[in-house]
């Protein structure tokens, strides 16, 4: 089982509409919760953490942590073609403060 | 600029010929790290230093060293590359642990082991 499990997409949306992109993860001790965006040809960048259970929104993303069904998901609101990228679900697990295991990502398209 | 720096951007070498990627940043981060990344696996790490002098492995060390000799840079040595060491590079460093502050990445390695 990969430590960190997302669905490769693509996952096409309209213009405006909300993507949903789900990670599951199975490390239950695990304690911090990341999402990195990476546009293609380039690096990954940090776009939202979390690290309790609930919601916490930052503009038009909102990252969403449920720790007893261990999954973490991310809103996109409003989506916009600027949003088209490849997200990646990043968990530290409990043992280490230094690793960080991503999973394989989600590939977004926004159409215009 | 805050930045990481990695060079080579693109290498195509043969199998055997030692090569050594460079990395450097400039934030004065205590943590770096080194990622491969390939289609349908993600980013997986391969070593990371949590101060000078001191290195772990990550998930994936097999065929790779490191050293951190200086705080500011971390280079990734091939010591024999084969092909199956073909894949996207990743440099990246944060304040502490990659778990309690943002990652920041270079601009990525991509290596061709023929």
């Amino acid at each position: 089982q990969k430590e960190v499990e997302q669905n490769s997409g693509p996952l096409s949306v309209p213009e405006g509409a909300i993507a949903s992109l789900n990670c599951t993860y199975s490390d239950r001790g695990s304690q911090s919760f990341f999402w990195y965006r990476q546009y293609s040809g380039k690096s990954p960048e940090l776009i939202m953490f979390i690290y309790s259970n609930g919601d916490k929104e930052d503009g038009r993303f909102t990252a969403q942590l449920n720790k007893a069904s261990q999954y973490v998901s991310l809103l996109i609101r409003d989506s916009q073609p600027s949003d088209s990228a490849t997200y990646l679900c990043a968990v530290m697990p409990k043992s280490n403060d230094y690793k960080l295991s991503f999973g394989a990502g989600t590939t977004v398209t926004v159409r215009a | 600029e805050a930045q990481v720096t990695q060079n080579p951007r693109y290498l195509i070498t043969v199998t055997g010929k030692k090569l050594t990627v460079t990395c450097s940043q400039n934030m004065n981060h205590e943590y770096m790290s080194w990622y491969r990344q390939d289609p349908g696996l993600g980013l997986r790490q391969i070593y990371y230093s949590m101060n000078v002098e001191v290195t772990d492995k990550g998930d994936v060390p097999e065929g790779y060293k490191v050293s951190r000799k200086e705080k500011r840079n971390f280079p990734l040595i091939l010591e024999s590359p084969s092909p199956n060491q073909t894949s996207l590079y990743f440099c990246a460093s944060s304040w502490v642990g990659a778990g309690n502050s943002p990652l920041h990445f270079g601009n990525g390695t991509r290596l061709t082991v023929t």
